[in-house]
């Protein structure tokens, strides 16, 4: 059973501070691997993707990927309360989501 | 069209009834996947289509669930004979992929919802 975990928070930041969300995956031969965003009563929306070991950065988003320790993470930089929403990590294709952890910016 | 289209946007039907949900993916998108989100969890797979092939059906929750693409563009998901456990939000996405390693862009989803 492919597993894809992550904390279900909700995770409190003040406005402006970096926000990092976690996520780890039980399928070693994982390839690819997203961040989606979904606000209440609305589909997700892709965020970033990543492929490599690494960093990938994208304007105010960096993901991370470290496949040895088979973990992923999302780092929301001078969150906004508009970042308020769940965040789900999901792997692979078809993909395999987590539960999602929610995100709360607070002005 | 610019995204993914379902329709419709919501749907109550009584227990026992069919019920048919449309997903028209975004032009060119050879793979299309259906979700199944119930409430404050994550998207659960269901079934993959490869234009009009249906090559991983793994995630239907029983025979009562049944998909179709026949022409590799349009996708129904039928769900017979209701049941209060088929209550939830159906999602449907499309990648430009095969096999959809290329990120996956989702519809506004059709919520169902069985009396």
């Amino acid at each position: 059973q492919k597993e894809v975990e992550q904390n279900s928070g909700p995770l409190s930041v003040p406005e402006g501070a970096i926000a990092s969300l976690n996520c780890t995956y039980s399928d070693r031969g994982s390839q690819s691997f997203f961040w989606y965003r979904q606000y209440s009563g609305k589909s997700p929306e892709l965020i970033m993707f990543i492929y490599s070991n690494g960093d990938k950065e994208d304007g105010r988003f960096t993901a991370q990927l470290n496949k040895a320790s088979q973990y992923v993470s999302l780092l929301i930089r001078d969150s906004q309360p508009s970042d308020s929403a769940t965040y789900l990590c999901a792997v692979n294709t078809p993909l395999v989501f987590g539960k999602g952890t929610r995100l709360s910016v607070i002005a | 069209g610019a995204g993914v289209s379902q329709s419709p946007r919501y749907k109550v039907a009584k227990r026992g009834q069919d019920v048919a949900l449309r997903c028209d993916p975004i032009s060119g998108h050879v793979s299309l996947f259906w979700y199944q989100q119930a409430l404050g969890q994550g998207p659960e797979f269901l079934t993959y289509f490869q234009n009009e092939a249906q090559l991983d059906k793994s995630g239907l929750p029983s025979d009562r669930f049944f998909a179709e693409r026949p022409e590799g563009s349009v996708s129904t998901l039928k769900i017979q004979r209701t049941q209060q456990e088929d209550s939830a939000v159906y999602l449907c996405a499309s990648s430009s992929s095969v096999g959809g390693f290329q990120p996956q862009h989702f519809g506004d989803g059709t919520r169902l919802s069985i009396l």
